[in-house]
């Protein structure tokens, strides 16, 4: 079955630092990637997403995350990072073909120091 | 649009007791789904349905019901509550199997005393 790893579990940065959470997943096919966000009190939701095409991709925000195929991975980076930033940030796998079921990262929990 | 509800937001349950978990989303969306999100284990899929009388397991059914009479509504049943199944529930819809893109409701906390 695929699997998601996020190795990072709790990251602390100040503010203007620069952001790279990691995600990597099992899956050896096709699949579409994602990152959802969840903002204390709030319901996650969606940062960005890779279906195709170029390998990075703009999220909102100022996010941003890179495809590399021959690494399994899809990270998060974002140049400069804000108190509001701070959130817990989940990656998500679809494997697409006939797979019905999203598979979810354990998330990181990001904070950011004002 | 209102998009993903969910109801109650809190709810505390005797062990043994059962429940229903109220789902609805007004996007006329054909995919639905319940996760529970646990610390450190996040979100874990529990049932989910391609459409209007079509429900499958996830990855942690048991303990669980669903059904999907329309294609607005997708309640979560608690057969006979164990403090193991303390989490927050959380229910999305997606459009459909290609941009699998879902949305999600703000979540119901439960604990199970």
């Amino acid at each position: 079955a695929q699997s998601v790893s996020q190795h990072n579990h709790h990251v602390i940065l100040s503010e203007a630092a620069s952001l790279e959470l990691g995600c990597n997943y099992s899956y050896g096919g096709t699949v579409n990637l994602f990152w959802y966000v969840q903002y204390p009190g709030q319901h996650l939701q969606l940062l960005l997403k890779y279906f195709s095409g170029d390998p990075l991709v703009k999220g909102i925000k100022g996010f941003e995350a890179e495809f590399i195929k021959s690494k399994f991975s899809f990270n998060l980076r974002k140049p400069s990072v804000q108190w509001s930033d701070t959130a817990e940030y989940f990656c998500a796998v679809w494997p697409g073909s006939s797979a019905r079921q999203l598979t979810f990262g354990s998330g990181t929990q990001l904070t950011v120091l004002p | 649009n209102a998009g993903v509800t969910q109801t109650p937001k809190f709810q505390v349950l005797k062990t043994g007791q059962s429940m229903t978990l109220q789902c609805a989303q007004d996007m006329n969306h054909e995919y639905m789904s319940w996760y529970r999100q646990d610390p450190g284990m996040g979100l874990r899929l529990i049932h989910y349905s391609v459409g209007a009388g079509i429900t499958d397991q996830g990855e942690v059914p048991n303990g669980y019901n669903v059904s999907r009479s329309t294609t607005e509504d997708f309640p979560l049943r608690l057969l006979s509550a164990a403090p193991s199944q303390t989490s927050v529930y959380f229910c999305a819809s997606s459009k459909d199997s290609i941009t699998y893109e879902q949305y999600f409701g703000p979540g119901t906390r439960l604990t199970v005393t």
